[in-house]
């Protein structure tokens, strides 16, 4: 079955720097590839998505950018605001049956002033 | 757009008494929602899908007679955790799409204490 994984588990910024996640799946079939945010005591929050038919998408200081290839996509954050700390979760859709999204483990980002 | 709530946000209830949790899409119809579990500092955990009009699909390990799912609606779906024990205080989190989208959108999540 498809697996995801996820580096760095934490990641440490100071406010105004770059911050990038970076996740790789199993299942070469998987074509939609969500990224979220969750806040501490919140439900997952999408903030960008990419399908597998585009190589780069972005959204003012997000960017996602995917590697068929290679099967590695990565989140990109630019002038990072403290307001960005949270968890970030990247996903990859299992392209059979109900279509479920298999999570990687999560990144804990700390932007400092 | 795309707003799907939750109820209750929390929940305290004693050993042994059964605990409901409704996960609503407020402005788009639902035709899959999905149920999640999440321990403190982990990932989601996908407990079941369901299918408007049909029978839940448990994944594996988890009881379907332990946690019930029910969707009735394209705006409505409920988990009841029968029984509860402590064991099962935990994140709830549900999360709904609509038919021919990949996009999944999440409830605010409910937090489950059983005493």
């Amino acid at each position: 079955g498809e697996n995801v994984e996820q580096h760095p588990s934490t990641l440490s910024v100071q406010e105004g720097d770059s911050a990038v996640i970076k996740c790789t799946y199993s299942d070469s079939a998987s074509n939609y590839f969500p990224w979220y945010k969750q806040e501490l005591g919140k439900g997952p929050q999408l903030i960008i998505d990419i399908r597998s038919n585009v190589g780069e998408k972005k959204d003012q200081r997000i960017a996602v950018t995917l590697n068929k290839t290679a099967k590695h996509f990565s989140l990109h954050i630019t002038e990072t605001q403290p307001e960005d700390s949270a968890v970030y979760f990247c996903a990859a859709t299992i392209p059979r049956g109900f279509q479920k999204l298999v999570f990687g483990t999560g990144t804990r980002l700390l932007v400092s002033p | 757009g795309a707003v799907v709530s939750q109820h209750p946000s929390w929940v305290i209830c004693k050993s042994g008494t059964s605990v409901k949790i409704e996960c609503r899409s407020l402005d788009f119809q639902a035709t899959t929602m999905f149920w999640y579990r999440q321990f403190p500092k982990q990932s989601l955990m996908l407990m079941a899908t369901s299918n408007e009009g049909s029978k839940a699909t448990y994944e594996q390990g988890v009881e379907k007679d332990k946690f019930l799912i029910n969707h009735a609606s394209l705006t409505l779906s409920t988990l009841t955790v029968t029984s509860a024990h402590p064991e099962d205080s935990s994140f709830y989190i549900c999360s709904a799409r609509e038919q021919t989208q990949e996009t999944q959108y999440f409830g605010p999540g409910t937090r489950l204490l059983v005493l």
